[in-house]
């Protein structure tokens, strides 16, 4: 299993700019996630989706949009870019065992909006 | 979810008990406390969750008192891959709730050779 995995690791945007990332998870997760990380701080959510087709918004959801197609696959993109979205990218599924969850996060995608 | 508070920074020798502590005194009854860490620049692992009794797994120790207002998580042996940034997340028992985790700024663990 590759778990989850992230693409790409690392890119240099204009502000104005727009991409799309990508986070896939081999586990067969229903809930999957996206969250920032901005220096010295802990994670906050952007989006999660709850299962193929069904999208929504976390704690900081303003500039990004989120899709899942596809069970395995869960795209974050941003149409104009900012210097605000400097950050790292973290994409995690999660797997739930009656009553309790393990979260499993990717390695991340590094963003620079200059 | 309730609030936690855990120190900003400790050390630990290498070889050594890490004992990193987490209070949680607003913790309800059908909260979890979870514990991820943060690798220098990797994603967050999970490490061990509890309710109400101490759990143990290959990783670590989870200890929580009593009144389940504090919890310690235990590295019986630190080594020098053990630091990292240490999640302390207390988390509702949602019956299949997706929102996701709180995390706060965590304690940096340092071990020291």
């Amino acid at each position: 299993n590759a778990g989850v995995t992230q693409t790409p690791k690392f890119r240099v945007l204009k502000t104005g700019q727009s991409m799309t990332l990508l986070c896939a998870q081999d586990m067969n997760h229903e809930y999957m996630y996206w969250y920032r990380q901005d220096p010295g701080m802990g994670l906050r959510l952007i989006h999660y989706s709850v299962g193929e087709g069904t999208t929504a918004k976390g704690e900081v959801p303003d500039g990004y949009n989120v899709s899942r197609l596809k069970k395995q696959n869960f795209l974050l993109g941003l149409e104009s870019a900012a210097p605000s979205q400097t950050s790292v990218y973290f994409c995690a599924s999660r797997k739930w065992t009656g009553g309790s969850e393990t979260q499993y996060f990717g390695p991340g995608t590094r963003l620079l909006v200059l | 979810d309730a609030k936690t508070t855990q120190p900003p920074s400790m050390d630990c020798a290498e070889g050594r008990a890490a004992n990193l502590p987490c209070n949680h005194s607003t913790i309800s009854g059908n909260e979890y406390v979870y514990w991820y860490r943060q690798i220098h620049s990797q994603g967050p692992q999970y490490i061990i969750h509890g309710l109400k009794n101490n759990e143990t797994n290959e990783m670590a120790s989870l200890i929580i008192t009593e009144d389940r207002k504090s919890s310690t998580l235990i590295l019986p042996h630190a080594t020098l891959r053990d630091t990292a940034v240490y999640y302390c997340i207390v988390r509702r028992y949602s019956g299949g709730g997706a929102d996701g985790l709180t995390f706060g700024k965590g304690t940096h663990l340092i071990i020291q050779p």
